[in-house]
């Protein structure tokens, strides 16, 4: 019940293309839906998160697509360029941070 | 940079020696927490101080002190640490437990 399920593992995605992270979860008691991003040798970073009262929230080329129905949310990143590649952690909250296992974005030239 | 800062950046101890970690931060943060991260894993949650008081410790060995002398700072102190203790070791803070987790960029700790 307090897991995350994360996937792909990793994803290659052409340089402009759309690259799209899914995450599921079973607590519906969950308050708070972030991702995270981690470059190598940095610590994770907030890239954009959710409440479970929204079913989209946009920042720049980062979309949150939040299904509360069907316990699911996914990142959406557009145009993807080289310099987004990196480690994505999807994440719940109920009093602590529950993580994803993770997906590394390779994006190619 | 981030706002959260932690020292030192990399550590190399034996099994034997005593170290510490320090963690840094000034947003008037009330929450600080201490994560444990392997290669290709998420973070995992050892210790989280809530207003100066240790509020969660996560069955985490006791060759591993958590310390809170102030609002803004935590230590972690390291003693007789075993070889699978190497990992990036990662302060954060948020505003109370429910906020959001701001991250320092970690100590690289190897221990020989």
């Amino acid at each position: 019940q307090q897991q995350v399920k994360q996937s792909p593992q990793s994803l290659i995605v052409q340089k402009g293309g759309i690259s799209i992270i899914n995450c599921a979860y079973e607590n519906t008691a969950f308050d708070y839906f972030p991702w995270y991003q981690q470059f190598p040798g940095k610590g994770p970073a907030l890239l954009i998160a959710i409440r479970p009262d929204v079913s989209e929230k946009k920042e720049g080329r980062f979309t949150i697509s939040f299904n509360k129905s069907a316990k699911q949310f996914s990142l959406h990143i557009m145009d993807s360029q080289p310099g987004d590649s990196a480690t994505y952690f999807c994440a719940a909250t109920l009093y602590q941070l529950i993580w994803g296992a993770g997906t590394k974005l390779i994006i190619k030239p | 940079d981030t706002e959260v800062t932690q020292t030192p950046k990399h550590l190399v101890m034996g099994m034997t020696n005593k170290k510490s970690l320090k963690c840094e931060q000034h947003m008037g943060h009330r929450a600080m927490y201490w994560y444990k991260q392997k290669a290709k894993k998420p973070p995992e949650l050892m210790f989280v101080y809530s207003y100066e008081k240790l509020s969660i410790n996560e069955s985490v060995p006791s060759r591993f002190s958590p310390e809170c002398p102030n609002s803004s700072l935590l230590n972690l102190h390291l003693h007789a640490l075993q070889p699978e203790d190497s990992a990036l070791y990662l302060c954060a803070s948020s505003q109370d437990r429910t906020g959001q987790h701001h991250f320092g960029n970690g100590t690289r700790l190897t221990v020989t």
